[in-house]
Parts: structure tokens; sequence; C-alpha cells
């Protein structure tokens, strides 16, 4: 059953915490993205991974770090750089490139206190 | 900046209306559009995707498309409570190798 899996759905940590959270995808994919939604708001580009060993950054990557080094996960560090990392993460991936259509994970909930 | 734009809504419709949904884009060259639904708390679903001009049409939804004019929408014909939802509009820029941009979305409420 192929599909992206994020965990886990709801996160907490107090402030100051680095928090690294997960996405798999087992389609094959080569692109994979991370986006930020905060409540009412559309989403936001955090960085985006075309090939393993290759990310670049989105529109909001200050505060974020990510990894590609197996073409199945992506993991997202969320550092007490980020100033207000209490948001909704969604990771997506696509097939073959930037320009294709986007399937997303379910999301990770993260609540910093 | 490549922009995408929607109307914020929220767009209400009687049950069993057609539900209108608008998109506009800067960027002229284009060429991939896609819908996205996103009920409360969860994560974006594709519902659509349109690369010419006209319609597409997928059971209760269709997609229009034109590039000359530089919007995209989505209509839902009989419209069921089970729609309501924020409905976003993707779209592929022109440079061919940065990402899909979305639009803020729409918000459907559809009214039993």
């Amino acid at each position: 059953d192929g599909g992206i899996t994020q965990s886990p759905k709801y996160l907490f940590r107090k402030e100051g915490q680095n928090v690294t959270l997960s996405c798999e995808q087992n389609l094959n994919h080569d692109a994979m993205y991370w986006y930020r939604q905060d409540p009412g708001q559309g989403l936001r580009l955090i960085y985006y991974s075309q090939i393993v060993n290759d990310f670049q950054k989105g529109d909001i990557a200050e505060g974020y770090s990510v990894s590609r080094e197996k073409k199945e996960s992506f993991p997202l560090t969320v550092t007490s750089a980020q100033k207000n990392p209490t948001a909704f993460y969604l990771c997506a991936s696509s097939i073959d490139g930037l320009s294709y259509e986007q399937y997303f994970g379910p999301g990770t909930r993260l609540t910093v206190t | 900046q490549k922009e995408v734009e929607q109307n914020s809504g929220p767009l209400s419709v009687p049950e069993g209306a057609i539900a209108s949904l608008n998109c506009t884009y800067s960027d002229r060259g284009s060429q991939s559009f896609f819908w996205y639904r996103q009920y409360s708390g969860k994560s974006p679903e594709l519902i659509m995707s349109i690369y010419s001009n006209g319609d597409k049409e997928d059971g209760r939804f269709t997609a229009q498309l034109n590039k000359a004019s530089q919007y995209v929408s989505l209509l839902i014909r009989d419209s069921q409570p089970s729609d309501s939802a924020t409905y976003l509009c993707a779209v592929n820029p022109n440079s061919g190798n940065t990402p899909l941009v979305f639009g803020k979305g729409t918000r459907l409420s559809v009214i039993a």
C-alpha cells in the first residue's frame, strides 16, 4: 500500500528544544517537499529536494534544516532558532520533478510551549 | 514572484447547487494546473489536474482552463455538505525548475 507517512501526528516540545519530524514515502517519487501551514493560512514552502543528497531552501527556510540521505526519507528538523514553530507541518512528494502534481502526507501538528 | 490568487471566501452555496471556485495566476507560461481539497485539520488531497485549454470533467467536478486570460476554475455540480472544505489551486511556474505555487485557498461551505 503506497503512500506518504509522517510521524508523529501530534508533537509537543518545550521552547529551546530542537525537534525532528519524520517523512517517509514508498511511492518511488524523486522529489519531496516540506510545507508549514498556520491556522486559516495557505501553504508555505520550507525546503524541497529533487534528488538524494540535494535540497533547496523554500520561502521560509530560516530556523529549519533537512537531510535527504535516502530517496524514501526527508526528515525536517525544527531548530530552536525558529521563532514561531507551532504549526501544522506537511510533507509531500512528486514523481519525477518539480512540475508534477504533489501528494501529501497526513501532517504533523507541532506545539511548542 | 509567481503569484496564484484565490478569493478566500467563505463561499456559501445551498445543497444541490453548482459551486464555482476561481483562481488566477501571474506566470503566463504556466503549463500545469491542479486543484486540491483540504478538509479542516487534514492534509490537501489532489482532486483534479488540467493542462490544456477547455474543460475537464471527473464525476461532479469540472476544471476549466483559459490560458489567455490566465485563470483556472473548478465547478462542483450537485454540491453536497461533504464538499465543504478549503480548495487550493496550484500552478506549475514556467521556469520548470521551481515547485508548484499554491494559492491560499477558497473556503467552501455547502448548506443543507
